[in-house]
């Protein structure tokens, strides 16, 4: 089964320090990795994607095949990171996202 | 464009009754999606649908609950009869095709008492 693990529900950070959200996926090809995000009161939305390797709001992430990771880093926290993280796996010639139980990022002042 | 438009925004029912959430994708979206988000299994896929067609409903818990798709630009999710552990925020979402980003809606949270 097509299954993504974020090992931690729950991650507090002091802001200023870095921050890593972990996120594991089952091999099955070559899937593309995404992560979204769902700050408080807003809708989820696209944080980013592993193809475009770029970094959006001081947050990176690199798809590690052999370790079938895609973890999402960030040098230094700040408040408005607070937020709901998934990482949904999307495996080739599925249209759907997989996404999982996300990891909670609070960002403590 | 308001983007994915849910209704209602929250519902509040007895168990037994019959719920039925609403959704409107955007336009020119190809792809309805239909999430359930609860503490214990995070967001759970139950079913989609490309040009109003299901096309995987693996996801959907049991009989109790039924998407249609109607029309381009109006999908619902029926629940019935409710149960307390119904209870969630259930999203929508749409994309324009197979391989874009998904632009999800404000959810509707559903307490069955």
């Amino acid at each position: 089964a097509q299954r993504v693990t974020q090992p931690e529900k729950l991650l507090s950070v002091f802001k200023g320090a870095p921050v890593e959200l972990k996120c594991n996926y089952s091999y099955s090809g070559s899937p593309e990795l995404f992560w979204y995000v769902q700050y408080s009161r807003q809708r989820l939305q696209l944080l980013l994607r592993h193809i475009s390797r770029e970094s959006i709001k001081g947050f990176t992430a690199d798809l590690n095949k052999g370790e079938t990771s895609f973890h999402l880093k960030k040098p230094f926290a700040q408040e408005e990171d607070s937020a709901m993280y998934y990482c949904p796996p999307r495996y080739f010639g599925n249209e759907k996202l997989t996404f999982g139980t996300g990891t909670r990022l609070t960002i403590i002042p | 464009d308001a983007g994915v438009i849910q209704s209602p925004r929250h519902e509040v029912t007895e168990m037994g009754q019959e719920v039925t959430l609403r959704c409107k994708p955007i336009s020119g979206h190809d792809y309805l999606f239909w999430y359930r988000q609860t503490m214990m299994r995070g967001l759970e896929l139950l079913i989609y649908f490309n040009n109003n067609v299901p096309i995987d409903d693996s996801g959907m818990p049991e009989d109790r609950f039924s998407a249609k798709m109607p029309n381009a630009s109006f999908s619902t999710l029926k629940i019935q009869p409710s149960e307390p552990r119904d209870s969630a925020v259930y999203f929508c979402a749409s994309n324009p095709a197979a391989e874009d980003t998904q632009y999800f809606g404000p959810g509707t949270r559903l307490t069955v008492l």
